[in-house]
């Protein structure tokens, strides 16, 4: 079975500080697809960033990127230079083999100007 | 190229009314997935399918609620008999049907109000 954790219900960061979010996951497979998903206001859910299990190097996309430690099964989301508009729910979410996608609870960002 | 559409953005219904919600996934998307969403909760999967096909269901309530994705036209969730707690977002998920991460490109959701 696959599971994702997110262990921070809510967090807060100044803005143009940096802040990480925390996810880590369970997976006995060995090729597998990770995504981090904004959900702002709106509640449009937009993709911010995705990780191939099967590549070292992390990810990044501007000021979002992300530290992937397949050993300890980690999936954290650094947004540096945080801005008001980053003010969002994040969820982690993990894509198996069989396309089946499994969601973190998400993590509230509130960006203090 | 259009993103999901889903239809209709808001829907109202009275207890023990049918709600059926629609989902056009991306052009050339043949992979739909189905989610629910109470307010200040995350996202809790529903179901998946392919074109004429049911592949996991394991989110769906075992009663009431039913969907399909026809060769043909959008991908329907409909709840018969809605009760005050099937209000929810209901958002609709598309993905291509091979190669690459394959991420899911979601809808704008479908806010449905049980009265």
């Amino acid at each position: 079975a696959q599971t994702v954790t997110q262990s921070q219900p809510e967090m807060s960061v100044q803005e143009a500080e940096t802040v990480t979010l925390s996810c880590t996951y369970d997976t006995s497979e060995s090729n597998y697809y990770l995504f981090w998903y904004k959900q702002p206001p709106s509640r449009q859910m937009i993709l911010v960033i995705r990780q191939e299990a099967y590549k070292q190097q992390n990810a990044t996309e501007n000021r979002f990127s992300v530290n992937f430690q397949k050993a300890a099964k980690s999936f954290s989301l650094k947004i540096s230079d945080s801005q008001l508009g980053d003010t969002a729910m994040y969820f982690c979410a993990l894509r198996n083999t069989g396309n089946q996608f499994y969601f973190g609870t998400g993590t509230s960002l509130t960006v203090i100007p | 190229n259009a993103g999901v559409m889903q239809n209709p953005r808001h829907l109202v219904r009275r207890r023990g009314q049918e709600a059926r919600l629609r989902c056009s996934p991306m052009k050339g998307h043949s992979h739909v997935y189905w989610y629910r969403q109470l307010p200040e909760e995350g996202l809790k999967f529903m179901v998946y399918l392919q074109k004429e096909n049911i592949i996991d269901e394991s989110g769906m309530p075992k009663e009431r609620f039913s969907a399909e994705f026809p060769k043909e036209g959008p991908s329907i969730l409909r709840i018969q008999q809605v009760v005050r707690g099937d209000s929810a977002a209901y958002f609709c998920a598309s993905s291509p049907p091979s190669g690459g991460p394959r991420e899911q490109f979601f809808g704008p959701g479908t806010r449905l109000t049980v009265l």
